[in-house]
């Protein structure tokens, strides 16, 4: 079976702009999961989709946002980017939600974001 | 809120040692998942074990096993017949068991080195 992909792997932007980041789960996972990864502040939790909706929210500004489809594939965007976004985006994808025996996440390779 | 520390930022073992990373938690609730993923160079995080909270029985995968301490809120790994392969980020990481308490919350990690 094939692991959890993310697109692009690299990106460099300018502040200012905006930027999509696709993911696409494990075949049969219908929850993705996104974490932002920075030597600062270590792993930080940003949305979880399950079926199309918005299930968690971390805390993230606004300019942060996401989206499922119904093939369970999953973009985030940030819009208005700035310095300090600059960071490594992992995806996470399980089969269902949390609650009950056998939970588990896995990780895409992740984006590197690079804003200058 | 929950919280997850790690208080060793790096650790080093021989090739073909025993080595054990420790993790502690905080929380109220008493159903809940703890994780350990590796992250290598290649920055691919990827699930070392698991363990369920109801569960008295440490886990073990292979040469890593945990040492759960539930009343204690204690979570260390071991690696044993350490390889150098095993050399990588390793983070310990909580998630509460209802769908809606936020995601994976994750240690600082610690940094593990293999000599061979």
């Amino acid at each position: 079976k094939a692991g959890v992909t993310q697109t692009p792997r690299y990106l460099i932007k300018t502040r200012g702009q905006q930027v999509t980041l696709s993911c696409s789960p494990i075949s049969g996972h219908r929850s993705v999961s996104w974490y932002q990864q920075t030597p600062g502040q270590g792993l930080q939790f940003l949305f979880e989709y399950f079926s199309e909706t918005q299930r968690n929210k971390g805390n993230f500004p606004g300019r942060f946002s996401g989206r499922q489809f119904s093939n369970s594939r999953s973009e985030m965007n940030v819009s208005t980017l700035e310095l300090g976004d600059s960071a490594l985006y992992l995806c996470a994808s399980s089969p269902r939600l949390a609650g009950g025996p056998g939970y588990e996440q896995y990780f895409g390779p992740g984006t590197r974001l690079t804003v200058t | 809120a929950q919280t997850v520390t790690q208080s060793q930022p790096e650790m080093s073992v021989q090739e073909a040692e025993t080595v054990t990373l420790s993790c502690t938690y905080d929380t109220s609730e008493s159903d809940y998942y703890l994780f350990w993923y590796k992250q290598p160079p290649s920055r691919q995080m990827i699930l070392v074990i698991r363990q369920e909270a109801y569960k008295q029985q440490n886990a073990t995968e292979n040469r890593f096993s945990v040492n759960f301490q539930k009343a204690a809120k204690s979570f260390s790994l071991k690696i044993s017949d350490s390889q150098l392969g095993d050399a990588a980020m390793y983070f310990c990481a909580y998630r509460g068991y209802g769908g809606s308490q936020g995601n994976l919350i994750f240690g600082k990690g610690t940094k593990l080195s293999v000599k061979p």
